[in-house]
């Protein structure tokens, strides 16, 4: 069975700095897509950004960016120059069939 | 925009009560899901719907039925609450397709008593 792993419950970052947040999941299957997802506090869910397996070029969305390793089973998140407004649940999740994800990242962000 | 609606943010019931949970889409959105959120948990699928009148179990559906008589409308039915059940509920919807993004409510943190 597939699974989503997101081995720091906790993190925090200075303002305008950068941090990774990590993501590994387990499968056997060759296509399929990766997500990381945000939940601000009292706020709704929003997709972050998006990678498809076949693509080797991480995906970038402005200050956001993945590292996708797809051999090591990795998809790390990283935010440059933080903002406060980056302060959330971070959730990695991995789709094929269905959606699984990852037991999330709290991200705090120190002005 | 994609909207997806929740009929409340909270809601406090007693252990046996029968609960509803609705959700709204607007996007003529084909798939419908409910997640139950928990702390070091993530989100677990309770049921999801690719069609009118079509449901599927998820990975917990113990507990729970739903119903999907419009396309824009899913509900959550807890037949008899118990309080095991206390957790945050989150509604998504997204176009057919494997690739197509979730859009997600605003959630129903659900107290049972």
């Amino acid at each position: 069975a597939q699974t989503v792993t997101q081995s720091q419950p906790e993190m925090s970052v200075q303002e305008a700095e950068t941090v990774t947040l990590s993501c590994t999941y387990d499968t056997s299957e060759s296509d399929y897509y990766l997500f990381w997802y945000k939940q601000p506090p009292s706020r709704q869910m929003i997709l972050v950004i998006r990678q498809e397996a076949y693509k080797q070029q991480n995906a970038t969305e402005n200050r956001f960016s993945v590292n996708f390793q797809k051999a090591a089973k990795s998809f790390s998140l990283k935010i440059s120059d933080s903002q406060l407004g980056d302060a959330a649940m971070y959730f990695c999740a991995y789709k094929r069939d269905k959606v699984i994800f990852g037991p999330g990242t709290s991200l705090s962000v120190i002005p | 925009d994609v909207k997806v609606t929740q009929s409340s943010r909270y809601l406090v019931k007693r252990t046996g009560e029968k609960v509803f949970l609705e959700c709204v889409q607007d996007m003529d959105h084909e798939n419908m899901f409910w997640y139950r959120q928990d702390p070091g948990l993530g989100l677990r699928l309770i049921y999801f719907s690719y069609d009118v009148k079509m449901k599927e179990k998820g990975d917990i559906p113990e507990g729970y039925s739903v119903s999907r008589e419009k396309k824009e409308r899913f509900s959550l039915i807890l037949e008899s609450a118990s309080t095991n059940q206390t957790s945050m509920y989150l509604c998504a919807s997204s176009l057919a397709g494997m690739t197509d993004t979730q859009y997600f409510g605003p959630g129903t943190r659900l107290t049972v008593l």
